[in-house]
């Protein structure tokens, strides 16, 4: 079966500060992966999606980025953190094609950052 | 563009009641698919439904229902008999078909209370 592995769980760093979130998915293989943010409060906002290996697909202009070096690996970064970072990071995957399947995403368990 | 209104934000309603969550979308293109999610209180996102938007037949399973209707652009979700454990934030989701990596937009959620 499919799993989705997401961490760290919890976060908390300093404004101006690096930040790595590294998301894995097991059991299959070319998903489309996706990172989305929820600030507190609000709705789910897609950050990035990717349908392989280097291809990052990006939806709002800030200070994040993503990265997939390997097929099932996604990870979401920034060079310097903002107040406004803080939020709730959800990654989640979906098969490709046009299946049963298809778009249907699995959410990883969720990785809470705060910036002070 | 693709857009997805959950105009209710909040709702609160007594248990064994029957409550509708609202959901407006907006698409140029003619395949699509639209999606129900459920945040329960431990954050992690599960999947209800998907519906292809050549499919407008309603769909009942157990106490949910869902409204899917074109000509409105809605895909309303209703819940018969509410329960506490359906204390939840719902998300209505949007994305198109056919593609090998389907951009997937959220709503801004529902927070549905039940209260005993």
């Amino acid at each position: 079966s499919q799993t989705i592995h997401q961490w760290p769980a919890t976060l908390v760093q300093p404004v101006g500060s690096p930040l790595s979130l590294e998301c894995t998915v097991e059991g299959t293989s070319n998903p489309n992966l996706y990172w989305y943010r929820q600030a507190a409060g609000r709705g789910l906002q897609l950050l990035f999606y990717s349908v392989g290996i280097g291809q990052i697909s990006s939806e709002v202009p800030q200070n994040l980025s993503a990265s997939r070096p390997q097929d099932r690996q996604f990870i979401l970064s920034s060079k310097k953190l903002l107040l406004s970072d803080s939020g709730f990071y959800l990654c989640a995957w979906s098969h490709r094609g046009s299946g049963a399947g298809a778009n249907v995403l699995t959410f990883g368990a969720g990785s809470r950052l705060t910036v002070l | 563009a693709q857009k997805v209104t959950q105009a209710q934000t909040e709702i609160s309603v007594v248990e064994k009641e029957d409550v509708t969550l609202d959901c407006v979308y907006e698409t140029r293109d003619t395949t699509y698919y639209l999606f129900w999610y459920k945040q329960p209180p431990s954050g992690e996102l599960v999947f209800l439904i998907r519906r292809n938007s050549f499919d407008e037949q309603n769909e009942i399973s157990g106490r949910y229902s869902w409204n899917f209707q074109k000509s409105t652009s809605s895909f309303n979700f209703t819940i018969t008999a509410s329960q506490v454990v359906d204390s939840a934030v719902y998300f209505c989701a949007l994305s198109l078909s056919g593609s090998s990596a389907s951009k997937i937009i959220f709503g801004s959620g529902t927070r549905l209370s039940i209260r005993p």
